[in-house]
């Protein structure tokens, strides 16, 4: 099983800031099959971005995906009010099919 | 435009099984897999398996092996999802969740469902 390790754990910044979190594998991923995706308290998850670094339909373009092999991260560039949520990475491909890291949470410092 | 819309919360005793639904609309239901995934209290996410609805094929992680049935009706788009033997520890919301055939990722998720397990 590939097990996927976020961090930090807590990210505590203000709005206007740069964020950026890592998704480290414990094996290598494709590229291809990396995603990431946000969810806010009592909503589902909503896919941010796909294949590593493509972004999903109506995602704003200050959210950025990057990385290969077993190191990824996500880049918000200027933290809007909104961006403060739990923050997902998921591997596709390897028993089990997907794979969740823990989460990252973004908080308003 | 997209909807996936699950049926409402649930209480059950241990060993009970429970079977949650998920009604699509806005796109060709057959055309693409149907992802299961649920949360625990506070916890992480946790993928359950997919099902084809064109062809019915289903695809478990090992961990739900023998306890989890994925379902489809395609004449009302629906796809279930029914979970047995319930224990305490598989309290938690359940997710469906749209993903394009062989794609790595899902796109569009449904509401969630709030299912718990307790004597």
């Amino acid at each position: 099983e590939i097990v996927l390790t976020q961090s930090p754990g807590t990210l505590s910044l203000s709005p206007g800031e740069r964020a950026t979190l890592s998704c480290r594998a414990s094996q290598s991923v494709s590229s291809s099959y990396l995603a990431w995706y946000q969810q806010k308290p009592g909503q589902a998850p909503r896919l941010l971005i796909y294949g590593a670094s493509s972004r999903a339909t109506g995602i704003p373009d200050r959210f950025s995906g990057s990385g290969s092999g077993t190191d990824f991260t996500l880049t918000i560039s200027r933290l809007e009010p909104e961006d403060f949520a739990v923050y997902y990475c998921q591997q596709y491909g390897s028993s089990p099919l997907m794979t969740f890291g823990q989460g990252t949470k973004v908080e308003i410092k | 435009q997209v909807q996936l819309v699950q049926s409402g919360a649930e209480v059950k005793k241990p060993g009970a099984s429970v079977k949650v639904s998920c009604k699509a609309s806005g796109y060709t239901f057959t055309g693409y897999y149907m992802h299961w995934v649920r949360q625990a209290p506070g916890q992480g996410l946790e993928w359950m398996g997919w099902i084809n609805p064109n062809s019915g094929g289903t695809n478990y992680a090992q961990k739900f092996q023998g306890r989890v049935t994925m379902t489809r009706d395609t004449s009302i788009s629906t796809a279930y999802m029914e979970l047995s033997r319930l224990r305490s520890d598989d309290t938690a919301v359940y997710y469906c969740a749209r993903a394009t055939p062989y794609s790595s990722w899902v796109d569009y998720w449904g509401q969630g469902t709030l299912v718990t397990v307790s004597s």
